[in-house]
């Protein structure tokens, strides 16, 4: 069975400090896909990456950054010099390969961020 | 820019009532999700259609139903509303080939009184 976990429910941070999200998952398949989502306080998730199971290389995106580490189920996301417009849920999410088409996420319970000026 | 709209952003109704969640997209997508979110829950999968006319069950089907009957547009229809189907409803959108990055509206809270 597939399984997300974001054992952080809610994380505060002063401006320009670093923070990092936990993501933590299960799955029996071999072939997978890893995802973050963000949910600013209008309501919109926005799509940030996109990971198969087979690419373990960490990715950089500005302040942003992503740590796939298949050792330990986790995929954690880290955001350097926090800004206030960081402040916003963050969801991990886990798609299967052989759900391809069914195009299910499994979504994790999100972490609440919220960065202080 | 890809565009999902749904129609109410706040949304009362009385226990009992039928109720229908719209959502269209302007992008061609063709599959379209809708989810609902709970503290503590997540999101969790509804109904997804993958075309026209077509409906798959998602992980919480039991008191909704959907229609898609234009490509854009995807109606999530709660036949006899309850009390415990207050929450946000988000809707989705992707491409068929990309299908796992969505593109969300900005959902609509529903209490159910």
């Amino acid at each position: 069975a597939q399984k997300v976990t974001q054992a952080q429910t809610e994380i505060s941070v002063v401006e320009k400090e670093d923070v990092t999200l936990d993501c933590v998952y299960e799955t029996r398949d071999t072939t997978y896909y890893l995802f973050w989502y963000k949910q600013p306080p209008s309501g919109e998730l926005v799509f940030l990456i996109r990971r198969n199971s087979f690419d373990e290389q960490n990715e950089i995106s500005g302040r942003y950054s992503w740590n796939f580490q298949k050792s330990t189920s986790s995929f954690n996301f880290t955001i350097t010099a926090s800004q206030v417009v960081d402040s916003a849920v963050y969801f991990c999410a886990l798609s299967e390969a052989w759900m391809a088409g069914a195009n299910n996420l499994f979504f994790g319970t999100g972490t609440r961020l919220t960065v202080i000026p | 820019d890809v565009k999902v709209t749904q129609s109410s952003r706040y949304l009362v109704k009385r226990t009992g009532e039928k109720v229908f969640l719209e959502c269209v997209q302007d992008m061609d997508h063709e599959n379209m999700f809708w989810y609902r979110q709970d503290p503590g829950l997540g999101l969790r999968l509804i109904y997804f259609s993958y075309d026209v006319k077509m409906k798959e069950k998602g992980d919480i089907p039991e008191g909704y139903s959907v229609s898609r009957e234009k490509k854009e547009r995807f109606s999530l229809i709660l036949e006899s509303a309850s009390t415990n189907q207050t929450s946000m409803y988000l809707c989705a959108s992707s491409l068929r080939e990309t299908g796992e990055k969505l593109f969300f509206g900005s959902g609509t809270q529903l209490s159910v009184l």
